[in-house]
């Protein structure tokens, strides 16, 4: 089976700007989980989609938000990107039980 | 919520020696545990987990255990290679909530 894909890898956008970074999930899996991961406060959990719903939303502000599509592919979309907003996103899928199979990760950095 | 403690966060060995990463939790409710290998420029990869109706999961090299009364799991890693230079991660996760909260990461470093 294909692993998770996640585009764009690299992104490089500047203040104030929006983003959206795309999840392509394990075949079969309908949970699509999504991570910041920064050298400062490590892996944070933003949020997880399952069967197009949001089932769990982390501690992050409404500038962060997502969705996940019938074919289980998800989105992520920051609105008036910030410094702070640096980091390695990572998506990854689960079969929806408790195992998470990350993809490689879009780095984006705003300057 | 949860709050999960990992120690070392850098860990150098010789080729051959043993590795071991202990992580703690706080939730009594995580009932998930599981590893993951991050390697540079590269998403974190699953390497075994366990769950609390287990002590101990061994896969090939590396072994995972788990103290449910002492909130504690351990990862173990023997005859360590130079490929397994990378940052190890613990998480726990309570039951049914598919948030796992994450360790901050060890940093292994095998010399040849």
């Amino acid at each position: 089976k294909a692993g998770v894909t996640q585009t764009p890898r690299y992104l490089i956008k500047t203040r104030g700007q929006q983003v959206t970074l795309s999840c392509s999930p394990i075949s079969g899996h309908r949970s699509v989980s999504w991570y910041q991961q920064t050298p400062g406060q490590g892996l944070q959990f933003l949020f997880e989609y399952f069967s197009e719903t949001q089932r769990n939303k982390g501690n992050f502000p409404g500038r962060f938000s997502g969705r996940q599509f019938s074919n289980s592919r998800s989105e992520m979309n920051v609105s008036t990107l910030e410094l702070g907003d640096s980091a390695l996103y990572l998506c990854a899928s689960s079969p929806g039980a408790d195992e998470q199979y990350f993809g490689p990760g879009t780095r984006l950095t705003v300057t | 919520g949860e709050n999960v403690e990992q120690h070392p966060s850098t860990l150098s060995v010789q080729e051959g020696d043993s590795a071991v990463i202990k992580c703690t939790y706080s939730d009594s409710a995580s009932n998930y545990f599981p590893w993951y290998k991050q390697e540079l420029g590269k998403g974190p990869q699953l390497i075994i987990d366990i769950r609390s109706n287990v002590g101990e999961k061994k896969d090939q090299r590396i072994a995972v255990t788990l103290n449910k009364t002492a909130k504690h799991f351990s990862l173990h890693i023997t005859e360590t290679q130079p490929e397994d230079s990378a940052v190890y991660f613990c998480a726990a996760m309570p039951g049914g909530s598919y948030i796992p909260t994450f360790g901050r990461g060890t940093s292994l470093i095998v010399h040849p």
